[in-house]
């Protein structure tokens, strides 16, 4: 079983809306940390933003907030006022408590901001 | 600034020739990763290393060998390159011990077999 789904390969967003990228993830551990990388087509990948299991807040970071549902086990990334420079390949990646120093990356969601 | 750097972009090499791709970071992190990234498939994880000469497995070390003789480089070796090892590799390195620690992402080497 995949353990980080993301399920929009692709998405297709107005310049200036708010965008949010689904992530499921799937762990019996309580303890887990869930981060989000972007990928633009220069190859490198960006560290967004972070979560982890316990923390009570959702995490956020300037324009990028990550929508946290431990119930549903969903850590959504929103990115607020999208910008042309927000095209690009995004991941979803979780680190799980008893093999910390890993992480599972999920398949990624390309987004493509339009002006 | 945290910097992983790799020592090539963008290799060309035949199949069965022995390839070799370097890895160096520069904020003295325990932990270095080896990645492949091919279309639809994500990231997937070849080989880890913790510590000086220790590595782990990931999920697809078959074809691959790694070396981490010091602490700052990790190396990806493909002892006999085939046609289906052509990928963009990634290397990445963190902090050890703390779940909130982020993988460092060095540029990729885009490596493709003929």
């Amino acid at each position: 079983a995949q353990k980080i789904t993301q399920t929009q390969p692709g998405m297709f967003v107005q310049e200036k809306e708010a965008v949010t990228l689904d992530c499921t993830y799937d762990t019996s551990d309580p303890s887990y940390g869930l981060f989000w990388y972007k990928q633009p087509s220069s190859g490198e990948m960006i560290f967004l933003i972070y979560q982890g299991s316990y923390d009570q807040q959702n995490a956020t970071e300037g324009r990028y907030s990550l929508n946290f549902q431990k119930a549903r086990k969903s850590a959504n990334l929103v990115i607020s006022a999208s910008q042309l420079g927000d095209s690009a390949m995004y991941f979803c990646a979780m680190r799980e408590g008893h093999i910390k120093d890993k992480i599972i990356f999920g398949k990624g969601t390309r987004l493509h901001i339009l002006p | 600034d945290v910097k992983v750097t790799q020592s090539s972009r963008y290799l060309v090499k035949r199949t069965g020739e022995k390839v070799f791709l370097e890895c160096v970071q520069d904020m003295d992190h325990e932990n270095m990763f080896w990645y492949r990234q091919d279309p639809g498939l994500g990231l997937r994880l070849i080989y880890f290393s913790y510590d000086v000469k220790m590595k782990e497995k990931g999920d697809i070390p078959e074809g691959y060998s790694v070396s981490r003789e010091k602490k700052e480089r990790f190396s990806l070796i493909l002892e006999s390159a085939s046609t289906n090892q052509t990928s963009m590799y990634l290397c990445a390195s963190s902090f050890a011990d703390d779940f909130g620690n982020e993988q460092f992402f060095g540029p990729g080497t885009r490596l493709t077999v003929l």
